[in-house]
């Protein structure tokens, strides 16, 4: 299967404590999303790359939040001294944009998360 | 600002019921519009979409009409199966901020047999 992988699926870790998890877009694609879900809510738009380039963030993501993405596959998003208010599952998507961009068509291929807990 | 907003669920209906599930916006311009489906266990997959104006979506005998008058993109299928039970979100992208997505909370469909 070539979908999007997130690792690790699940993480507890007190607070405090430095986390990091890793995306694997599908590998034509071009773009990458990181979302932050809570319980009872829709996805929160974190930050995106285009290739190697990260285009957008979000006001939600703090200065203890960094993303990358060095090679333009896979992605990693590092949260600093963790706290409680951070756990969330944490979605990563991707897509492929063409040449010519085109209006707000690109379909979003989402991963399974990785759910964090902070005690 | 951007924003989705989702009729609360949970919905819960028996198999072969009518479904709608009511979602509107509130957008500057011509957003796109969608409906992500996360079934159990799952990540989100995208269910249908509408780029502009009128457009309808279809996709599995769910539908949506992007109606910019009332500013709405609600879900509707015929008769709901079983295999449907899932979390529904609506979305919206806009034109400026490709692949972005602005979610409503989701909305709960639980269908017996």
């Amino acid at each position: 299967d070539t979908g999007v992988s997130q690792d690790p699926r699940h993480k507890i870790t007190k607070r405090g404590q430095n986390v990091t998890f890793r995306c694997d877009p599908i590998s034509e694609h071009n773009r990458l999303y990181w979302y932050r879900q809570t319980l009872g809510q829709g996805p929160e738009f974190l930050t995106y790359f285009q290739n190697e380039a990260q285009l957008e963030k979000s006001r939600l993501l703090s200065d203890r939040f960094s993303a990358e993405r060095p090679k333009g596959s896979f992605s990693t998003l590092e949260i600093q001294r963790t706290e409680q208010g951070d756990s969330a599952m944490y979605l990563c998507a991707s897509s492929f944009l063409p040449g010519q961009a085109f209006r707000g068509t690109g379909e979003l291929f989402f991963g399974e998360g990785s759910r964090l807990t902070v005690l | 600002g951007n924003s989705v907003t989702q009729m609360e669920g949970p919905v819960t209906l028996s198999e072969e019921a009518f479904l709608t599930i009511n979602c509107t916006y509130t957008a500057t311009g011509y957003p796109s519009l969608f409906w992500y489906v996360q079934y159990p266990g799952e990540g989100l997959q995208l269910l249908l979409k509408a780029t502009k104006a009128d457009d309808k979506g279809s996709n599995k005998g769910f539908e949506a009409t992007y109606r910019k008058e009332t500013t709405s993109f609600h879900l509707e299928k015929g008769s709901v199966q079983v295999s449907d039970s899932a979390v529904y979100f609506c979305a919206l992208s806009r034109g400026s901020t490709l692949g972005r997505l602005y979610f409503g909370r989701g909305t709960q469909l639980t269908v017996w047999p």
